[in-house]
């Protein structure tokens, strides 16, 4: 069964940059994915599904892509309030809904 | 709007019992697949279990295969944990969330309930 691994575990990057974040599937996964946004003392936000769709409310400066076993989510243009955790999550018939480790955004 | 709200979390012994609870408005309840999710302190997600529409398909990570179990009211609009033979390391944030079901991605979640195990 698949395993997720993120890349980098944490990333520091100035308002206006460009933030490409990785997630990396042991076996293919077609587009089984999702990615979420984790701020201190908050819920996960589900921003991204079936790998490239927005979720509902999500400004278009986030978006991803991938298929198979490499994803990523790119933020286009940092806001301060990008930052946060971001964890990307597979479903697979016997693991049910795993996650990724997590990467550590920080906005300089 | 779409709202889920945990409850039951507190403090258990080693071995001992809790039943958390999911109370869901807002939306047809009785349509979505519901999961359960913990967080550890300091830790990433982890994801426990989930439950079909009907209760008639349920699945669960390894780590909590027998010793938890995931059920559902829908007429009650409600989304239970029952957890046995609690551990130390069960110790989290426990949230419920709506699953898409025919899309990947949890779209909705709860504010969280806290489970400590400590003896």
């Amino acid at each position: 069964e698949s395993v997720l691994t993120q890349s980098p575990a944490t990333l520091s990057l100035s308002p206006g940059e460009r933030a490409t974040l990785s997630c990396r599937a042991s076996q293919n996964i077609n587009n089984y994915l999702a990615w979420y946004q984790q701020k201190p003392g908050q819920a996960p936000r589900l921003l991204i599904y079936d790998a490239s769709d927005r979720a509902t409310g999500i400004p278009d400066r986030f978006s991803g892509s991938g298929s198979g076993t490499d994803f990523t989510l790119t933020i286009s243009s940092l806001e301060p309030e990008d930052s946060a955790v971001y964890y990307c999550q597979q479903r697979s018939i016997r693991l049910g809904e795993t996650f990724g480790p997590g990467t550590k955004l920080e906005i300089k | 709007q779409v709202q889920l709200v945990e409850s039951g979390g507190g403090l258990v012994k080693p071995g001992g019992s809790l039943r958390l609870s999911c109370t869901a408005s807002g939306f047809t309840f009785s349509d979505y697949f519901m999961s359960w999710i913990r967080q550890a302190p300091g830790e990433g997600l982890d994801w426990i279990a989930y439950i079909s529409t009907t209760s008639s398909y349920t699945n669960y990570a390894d780590s909590v295969k027998g010793r938890f179990t995931i059920s559902r009211d829908n007429a009650k609009n409600s989304l239970y944990l029952q957890m046995n033979s609690l551990r130390v390391e069960d110790t989290a944030i426990y949230y419920c969330a709506r699953d898409q079901t025919s899309s990947v991605g949890l779209d909705y979640w709860g504010q969280g309930t806290l489970v400590a195990v400590s003896s």
